[in-house]
């Protein structure tokens, strides 16, 4: 899996749009960028992934650069609820080989919502 | 759909004991792990397995036995309990589907002392 870079932390203002970046320099063609999120002790949630075109769900936006070196994950209108640690992972398709099978999560993105 | 479910949520343990966390899950995925996780730090995977009869070791395997005898089920076992091995446990799974992302359980706490 290629390795991605994620600053420590950030704050938001509680309805402004949470723009988490996340770096993944030596990404390779078949990888995929995921992001997932964990509430205080919660288990890991998965939220959106994409592989080079930009993708939205209900929960968020995944804006992945032409060049597919880095990506943003957009939370439209932080709330309270959205305080928690972002992790972007990255990973190739299912069946080739040990790179989709072992999943690796770096520190993540502790994201604070403020009041 | 329960989804992925572990058991127990809390475990006390003394050094050298033994126990198993379970795992379980009901949406026939072929993919299951193990994941570790320590104050401060990020996920760090234990073992996994990409079918029944089939296990693999992930970056922190000693001290830890799996086993995969059905699809639904993928217990962790620890033999000899150390204080090292205190930590939170995540058990996930993952369609075998070429994109699709992993479910997590609630986790297990365990202490060892």
């Amino acid at each position: 899996d290629a390795k991605t870079t994620q600053p420590t932390s950030m704050d938001c203002a509680e309805g402004r749009a949470a723009n988490l970046p996340c770096n993944h320099s030596t990404i390779s063609g078949n990888e995929y960028v995921y992001w997932y999120r964990q509430i205080h002790s919660q288990g890991p949630q998965y939220i959106i992934h994409g592989l080079k075109n930009n993708e939205t769900n209900e929960m968020a936006s995944l804006i992945i650069t032409e060049d597919r070196k880095s990506s943003t994950l957009i939370l439209p209108h932080a709330t309270l609820r959205d305080t928690a640690v972002y992790y972007c992972i990255v990973r190739v398709a299912w069946g080739s080989g040990a790179g989709s099978y072992q999943l690796t999560f770096g520190k993540g993105t502790k994201l604070s919502v403020i009041p | 759909n329960a989804g992925v479910t572990q058991t127990p949520k809390f475990q006390v343990l003394k050094t050298g004991q033994s126990m198993t966390l379970q795992c379980a899950q009901d949406m026939n995925h072929e993919y299951m792990s193990w994941y570790r996780q320590d104050p401060g730090m990020g996920l760090r995977l234990i073992h996994y397995s990409v079918g029944a009869g089939i296990t693999d070791q992930g970056e922190v395997p000693n001290g830890y036995n799996v086993s995969r005898s059905t699809t639904e089920d993928f217990p962790l076992r620890l033999l000899s309990a150390a204080p090292s091995q205190t930590s939170v446990y995540f058990c996930a799974s993952m369609e075998s589907s070429y994109n699709s992302p992993l479910h997590f359980g609630n986790g297990t706490r365990l202490t060892v002392t």
